[in-house]
């Protein structure tokens, strides 16, 4: 497929686990954005890739979130020790060149914690 | 500190009529502002934007106004479909970083 994917799609864990979430943006796209939507919120920024730069980190909500970008494509961000409030609907989306141009999204994994 | 709202968590228009969607704004050095459209069960898409030198843009049955001095956006969709019906999000750009609206449902009813 030509668009951003993301898997899972539905994540479901215990209080305390860790998970892992994977965005594939699309081919050709160097920058890459994490974002999470919780219930009747906006989207949250969370985390930024543009190349081979240093990451902007400066939208993780604590050091339990950390993310990484493998050869300038595929994403994982982690969750560690998960808590209820991380239930959410987390957002991956690439853009060609710089930050200017047009975002585009994944359809999201929606973590619930129990 | 909410620096983007969209105070209208829902609206419904009927078919074929204008659906007016608006977008404040608090943060001037905002210099683009975007539109994108939400379905149940997938991401955002894109659908119209703006820069902050434009008072207005037009894309089909979308036009989006900017009013700087009101720090005031919002989208106009003509005639309304109903494949309109979605979750519509505003966005304001600052450096690369998207700052997001709650949201606004809009629902069209035939």
């Amino acid at each position: 497929g030509a668009g951003v994917s993301q898997s899972p799609s539905n994540k479901v864990t215990e209080k305390g686990k860790d998970v892992e979430l994977r965005c594939d943006p699309i081919s050709g796209h160097t920058a890459l954005y994490w974002y999470r939507q919780s219930l009747g919120q906006g989207l949250e920024f969370l985390i930024y890739f543009q190349g081979n730069s240093a990451p902007d980190k400066s939208g993780l909500p604590s050091d339990r979130f950390s993310a990484e970008r493998t050869g300038g494509s595929v994403s994982t961000l982690t969750i560690q020790r998960t808590q209820q409030e991380d239930s959410a609907v987390y957002l991956c989306a690439s853009s060609q060149t710089t930050p200017q141009e047009t975002q585009y999204f994944g359809p999201g994994t929606r973590l619930l914690v129990l | 500190d909410q620096q983007v709202k969209q105070n209208s968590p829902s609206l419904s228009v009927q078919e074929g009529r204008i659906s007016i969607l608006n977008c404040d704004y608090t943060n001037s050095m905002f210099d683009y502002f975007l539109w994108y459209k939400k379905y149940p069960a997938e991401g955002p898409t894109f659908l119209i934007s703006i820069s902050s030198i434009k008072d207005e843009n037009e894309d089909g049955r979308f036009t989006v106004f900017l009013n700087k001095s009101a720090k005031h956006l919002s989208l106009h969709i003509v005639p309304s479909q109903p494949g309109d019906s979605a979750v519509y999000f505003c966005a304001a750009r600052s450096n690369y970083q998207l700052i997001w609206g709650a949201g606004t449902k809009l629902i069209i009813k035939p």
